[in-house]
């Protein structure tokens, strides 16, 4: 079956960027998600991406696609402590409707 | 916007018990899914249903069951509580164009004793 694979932490100093990144398998994945979750709450969508872009911008959000190497990743730019959240990937195929297949999540600290 | 409500946000059963867990999206959403997230697994589905009575397996149905007897409503059910399903439980709902993002509640921490 397809897999997600994220590493689970990454901290990084407020202001730096950070970048998340992920790795998946299905080579007929079709959309690419962010989502984010903060304590307590539920999984709240950023971005997505279409498997036949390389690139989306979206203010301080960049999402890069390799889709030879199934390669994604997640660029948050002047990261603030209040990005400091879990980050989800996940990878949807047309041919399964609205199935998502989901990455373990990385963990983004953010240091003052 | 987009509003999916879980009925609780914490729970507390004992073992051996029938819980419910209830789902609301105000969206007219045909599609509907329930997951359990536990640290490091990620979400796994349990089930989903894209429309009203009917519904599929996820990955892990094993001990659940759901049902969805409106389209703005969906329940997971478990008949028999068991320790190994505490966890935290997330409903979520998207249109069936197969673009559309689902959308998230803000999930249910169910702690089986």
């Amino acid at each position: 079956g397809e897999d997600v694979e994220q590493s689970l932490f990454l901290s990084v100093r407020e202001g730096d960027s950070s970048v998340i990144n992920c790795t998946y398998t299905d080579s007929s994945s079709t959309y690419l998600y962010w989502y984010k979750q903060e304590p307590g709450a539920g999984l709240q969508l950023l971005t997505y991406i279409f498997s036949n872009m390389d690139m989306k911008q979206d203010q301080r959000l960049t999402v890069l696609l390799n889709k030879k190497d199934k390669h994604l990743s997640l660029r948050i730019a002047d990261t603030q402590t209040g990005d400091s959240a879990i980050y989800f990937c996940a990878e949807g195929d047309n041919n399964a409707g609205n199935m998502l297949t989901f990455g373990g999540g990385t963990r983004l600290m953010v240091k003052p | 916007d987009v509003k999916v409500t879980q009925s609780s946000r914490y729970l507390v059963k004992r073992t051996g018990e029938k819980v419910f867990l209830e789902c609301v999206q105000d969206m007219d959403h045909e599609n509907m899914f329930w997951y359990r997230q536990d640290p490091g697994l990620g979400l796994r589905l349990i089930y989903f249903s894209y429309d009203v009575k009917m519904k599929e397996k996820g990955d892990i149905p094993e001990g659940y069951s759901v049902s969805r007897e409106k389209k703005e409503r969906f329940s997971l059910i478990l008949e028999s509580a068991s320790t190994n399903q505490t966890s935290m439980y997330l409903c979520a709902s998207s249109l069936v164009p197969s673009d559309q993002p689902q959308h998230f509640g803000d999930g249910t921490r169910l702690s089986i004793l």
